[in-house]
């Protein structure tokens, strides 16, 4: 079946630093989703995208939606330590927009 | 607009017992999406409602159900339950799940469900 391939699993970086994670899959998506989640509470939509080479900004947040449309980027500039949290990506599975499958997460954990 | 809101948010139930959650899509939103999440397996899709009638369902045993209501609320059961079944429930709503830019899904809190 499909599957979400997120990279790196975790991340422990410096306040300021730049981040950068990245989501592949073997199939093809028309929509890209990037989700932020804190402990013990549901995922946060950050971003979306839909066609592919799209660019798009959410504040510090960055991602762009390939152009092979097989993956998908998230960078955080300057990272502050809210940032931490698992960050998901998300695409709507065999095309289904009501079914999404995940990526296994990306742990930012951000040292002050 | 008020978001996504789940009922209970925390649930400890027994082995064999069956429990019932429940799920209020933000308004104007049509389909309700539920989703297991684990440590192990990560967030796994349940079912999908939409206008009253299960679209889309998950690799999951029978014993899991749910329903939704003429008001898009939606509840998710599980009968005979098992310590696997110790997860965080997750409900998600989207204005009607089929255009593009208007299908995004937005989560709620979600339920936790101990299983002892």
């Amino acid at each position: 079946g499909q599957q979400l391939n997120q990279s790196p699993q975790s991340m422990f970086i410096q306040e300021g630093e730049d981040v950068s994670m990245n989501c592949t899959s073997s199939s093809i998506f028309n929509t890209w989703l990037w989700y932020k989640q804190d402990p013990g509470e549901g995922p946060v939509l950050l971003i979306a995208l839909y066609k592919a080479g799209e660019l798009t900004s959410n504040g510090r947040l960055t991602a762009q939606f390939g152009i092979t449309r097989k993956d998908s980027f998230l960078n955080i500039s300057a990272s502050i330590p809210s940032d931490v949290g698992i960050y998901f990506c998300a695409g709507p599975s065999d095309g289904n927009t009501g079914k999404l499958i995940f990526g296994q997460g990306t742990t930012l954990q951000v040292k002050p | 607009k008020a978001g996504v809101t789940q009922t209970p948010r925390y649930l400890i139930k027994t082995r064999g017992q069956q429990v019932t959650l429940s799920c209020s899509p933000i308004s104007g939103h049509r389909s309700v999406s539920w989703y297991q999440q684990t440590p192990g397996q990560g967030l796994q899709f349940l079912f999908e409602y939409f206008s009253e009638t299960q679209r889309n369902k998950g690799n999951f045993p029978g014993r899991f159900s749910g329903r939704q209501f003429s008001n898009s609320r939606s509840e998710m059961n599980v009968s005979t339950l098992e310590l696997g079944d110790s997860a965080l429930y997750l409900c998600a709503s989207s204005l009607h799940s089929i255009t593009p830019g208007t299908d995004t899904q937005y989560f709620g809190p979600g339920t936790r469900l101990t299983v002892l």
